[in-house]
C-alpha cells in the first residue's frame, strides 16, 4: 500500500533534548512538508522541501532543522531552540492530481 | 502575509439539520482546497476548487468558491453522527507553491 508513515506516534522528551521525528513515504511524490498543529488550531507550515536535497523555511521554521537526502525521507529535527515544542506533528507530501497535500498519521510529541 | 480565516470556530449541531462553514482569503486565490480531520486522525483532503463561483458536490456536501476568488464555504444537509470532525479549508495563491490553512472549524453533533 501506497502511503506516509511517521514514528513514533507518540513521543516523550526532557527539555532542551533535541529530538528527531520520521517521515517516510512511498507515493514517489517530490515535494514533502512539515506542519504542526497545536490543540484547537490550525495546521501551521515549519519546512517544505520541493526536491532532493532541497529545502525551504515555512511560516515557523525557528527552532527546528530538516534534511532531504532522499526523495522518500524527510526527518525533522525539533531543538532545543524551540520555545514551546508540545504539539502535533504532521508530515505530508504533495499528490499531483489537484497539488493535493498527502499526510501521514502524524506525531504527537510532548516535552516534560 | 496571506491569512485564511474560518468561521465559526466551532459548531455544534442536531443530527439532520443543515450546517454552512466560511472561509475566507485577505488575498486573491488559485485555488482553495478542503480537508476534513477526525478526532484523534490526520487531515484528509476532500475537494479542490479552482474557477470563479465554481460549486461542487459530494453526496450531503456541497463545496462553493466566491466569485472574487478569496472566500469558500462547505454546506452540509441532514449532518449526521459521520461528519464529525474538523474541517480545514486551504488557499493556494497564484504560481504559489504552498498551502495556507484556515483554523478550522470543528464540527460536534448532538444525536
Amino acid at each position: 500500500d501506497g502511503g506516509i508513515t511517521q514514528s513514533p506516534k507518540y513521543l516523550f522528551r526532557k527539555e532542551g533534548q533535541n529530538v528527531t521525528l520520521s517521515c517516510e513515504q512511498n507515493l514517489n511524490h517530490d515535494a514533502m512538508y512539515w506542519y504542526r498543529q497545536d490543540p484547537g488550531q490550525g495546521l501551521r507550515l515549519i519546512y517544505y522541501s520541493q526536491i532532493v536535497n532541497d529545502f525551504q523555511k515555512g511560516d515557523i521554521a525557528e527552532g527546528y532543522s530538516v534534511s532531504r537526502e532522499k526523495k522518500e525521507s524527510f526527518p525533522l529535527t525539533v531543538t532545543s531552540a524551540q520555545k514551546n515544542p508540545t504539539a502535533f506533528y504532521l508530515c505530508a507530501s504533495k499528490g499531483q492530481e489537484y497539488n493535493e497535500q498527502f499526510f501521514g498519521p502524524g506525531t504527537r510529541l510532548t516535552v516534560l | 502575509g496571506q491569512q485564511v480565516m474560518q468561521i465559526p470556530q466551532y459548531q455544534h449541531v442536531q443530527e439532520g439539520e443543515d450546517f454552512t462553514t466560511y472561509c475566507n482569503s485577505s488575498t486573491t486565490l488559485s485555488n482553495i482546497q478542503w480537508y476534513k480531520q477526525r478526532p484523534g486522525g490526520h487531515p484528509v483532503f476532500l475537494i479542490q476548487l479552482v474557477k470563479s463561483g465554481e460549486v461542487k458536490k459530494q453526496k450531503r456536501l456541497t463545496f462553493q468558491f466566491g466569485e472574487a476568488k478569496k472566500n469558500s464555504s462547505l454546506h452540509i444537509t441532514a449532518t449526521q453522527t459521520t461528519d464529525v470532525g474538523t474541517y480545514f479549508c486551504a488557499g493556494r495563491r497564484a504560481a504559489g507553491n504552498k498551502l495556507t490553512f484556515g483554523g478550522g472549524t470543528r464540527v460536534l453533533v448532538k444525536p
